[in-house]
């Protein structure tokens, strides 16, 4: 099976722009979630969609948002960037069981000046 | 709030040594464990997992955790390393109904001299 892809892998924008970020899940995965990376904060969970619906939700301000597709990809965007919204940008996928794996992507590295 | 907490860092061993890195977790209720791992220029890979049962689990590349519910623990060893088990590792939680919400320690990074 094909893993986890994100798109794009490496993005630049400056403050104030709006970015998207891609995951196409693993085949038959259908929940999908979003983590940061930062040097300074670690791996930060964002937050989780399965079915199209958001399921669960992290500390991030509302800048930050997603959605769910119906073929199980997903999409988050964060508006009005800030310097600090520099990280590595992961997802992950997993089965819709009670007892989860999470698969994570390659990432995609945004880089804000 | 569920919170992770890794004792180390950054470890340094020389080849055949061997390796603990501890993982602590807060949080009173059923919980998955994880431990994955991230090579350098590499994406987050999985090592093992704790759902339930046997609470010494194995995983790839000859890692092994042990899950100890009283201390809140688990933490992961290998007897012999390897330069090329040079990585950061992290330990991760989820409760039992919210699989898709990993809770993630700082991370430790494992540098092993050839």
């Amino acid at each position: 099976k094909a893993g986890v892809t994100q798109t794009p892998r490496y993005l630049i924008k400056t403050r104030g722009q709006q970015v998207t970020l891609s995951c196409s899940p693993i085949s038959g995965h259908r929940s999908v979630s979003w983590y940061q990376q930062t040097p300074g904060q670690g791996l930060q969970f964002l937050f989780e969609y399965f079915s199209e619906t958001q399921r669960n939700k992290g500390n991030f301000p509302g800048r930050f948002s997603g959605r769910q597709f119906s073929n199980s990809r997903s999409e988050m965007n964060v508006s009005t960037l800030e310097l600090g919204d520099s990280a590595l940008y992961l997802c992950a996928s997993s089965a819709p069981r009670v007892q989860e794996t999470q698969y994570f992507g390659p990432g995609t590295r945004l880089l804000v000046l | 709030a569920q919170s992770v907490s890794q004792h180390n860092h950054h470890v340094i061993l020389s080849e055949a040594a061997s390796l603990e890195l501890g993982c602590n977790y807060s949080y009173g209720g059923t919980v998955n464990l994880f431990w994955y791992v991230q090579y350098p220029g590499q994406h987050l890979q999985l090592l093992l997992k704790y759902f339930s049962g046997d609470p010494l689990v194995k995983g790839i590349k000859g890692f092994e955790a042990e899950f100890i519910k009283s201390k809140f623990s688990f933490n992961l060893r290998k007897p012999s390393v390897q330069w090329s088990d040079t990585a950061e590792y992290f330990c991760a939680v989820s409760s039992y109904n919210q699989g898709g919400k990993l809770i993630f320690g700082q991370g430790t990074e494992l540098s092993v001299k050839p």
